[in-house]
C-alpha cells in the first residue's frame, strides 16, 4: 500500500517561532511536493523537488524554504512563523513518469498564534 | 501558475446526477485528472483522462473533455451521500507540474 505521510496532524505555534513540517514517502518517488490549501484558494503550490537536494518555487514561496536531503523526505520550514500562515498543507509525492498520478499525505492543519 | 477554475459549491439530492466543470488555460496539457477529498482527509485519484480522449467512463463517473474549449467535466450518476466530500481537478503540462483548481465542495442532501 502507497503512502505518504505526514510527521503531524495538528500543529499550533507562535509567531516567530521557527516550524518544520516532514514528509517521508515509501514508494521511491523522484518528485515531492509541497502545497498549502485555504478556503477558496485550492491548492497553491509552495515548493516541489524533482531530485536530492533539487527544489524549485511554486507559486507562494515567499516565507518558506525546503529541504531534501534523502529521496524520500521532503522537509518543509517556515523560517519565522506568521498568523497568514495558518493554514493546511498537504505533502505529495509522483513518478517522473508521465501520466501517473499525485499521492497525498493527509495533511498538517497549521495554526499559527 | 496556470489557471484551472472550478465553481465553489454544488449542492444535489440523493439520487440525482452530480456535474462538476473545470476550465483551464494550459493547452498543452497532457493529463487531466479529477481528485476526491473528504473531511480532513488528504487528496485522493478519482480517474484521470488523457488529452487525446473525450470521454472516459468508470463506474458511475463520467469525465468529458472539450479540448477546444478547455473544458472537462466530472459527471456522478445516482449520487450518494458518502460523494459529499470536495473535488479538484488538476491538470499535468510537464513531467513535474501539477497545478489545481479551487475545489468544489459538492453537498449531498438526501
Amino acid at each position: 500500500d502507497v503512502k505518504v505521510t505526514q510527521s503531524s496532524r495538528y500543529l499550533v505555534k507562535r509567531t516567530g517561532e521557527k516550524v518544520f513540517l516532514e514528509c517521508v514517502q515509501d514508494m521511491d518517488h523522484e518528485n515531492m511536493f509541497w502545497y498549502r490549501q485555504d478556503p477558496g484558494l485550492g491548492l497553491r503550490l509552495i515548493y516541489f523537488s524533482y531530485d536530492v537536494k533539487m527544489k524549485e518555487k511554486g507559486d507562494i514561496p515567499e516565507g518558506y524554504s525546503v529541504s531534501r536531503e534523502k529521496k524520500e523526505r521532503f522537509s518543509l520550514i517556515l523560517e519565522s512563523a506568521s498568523t497568514n500562515q495558518t493554514s493546511m498543507y498537504l505533502c505529495a509525492s509522483s513518478s517522473r513518469e508521465w501520466g501517473t498520478e499525485a499521492f497525498f499525505g493527509q495533511g498538517t492543519r497549521l495554526t499559527v498564534v | 501558475g496556470e489557471d484551472v477554475e472550478q465553481s465553489l459549491f454544488l449542492s444535489v439530492r440523493e439520487g440525482d446526477s452530480s456535474v462538476i466543470n473545470c476550465t483551464y488555460t494550459d493547452s498543452s496539457s497532457t493529463y487531466l485528472y479529477w481528485y476526491k477529498q473528504e473531511p480532513g482527509a488528504g487528496l485522493q485519484l478519482l480517474t484521470y483522462i488523457f488529452s487525446n480522449m473525450d470521454m472516459k467512463q468508470d463506474q458511475r463517473l463520467t469525465v468529458l473533455l472539450n479540448k477546444k474549449d478547455k473544458h472537462l467535466s466530472l459527471r456522478i450518476a445516482d449520487t450518494q451521500t458518502g460523494d459529499s466530500a470536495i473535488y479538484f481537478c488538476a491538470e499535468r503540462t510537464g513531467a513535474n507540474n501539477l497545478f489545481f483548481g479551487t475545489g468544489t465542495r459538492l453537498t449531498v442532501i438526501p
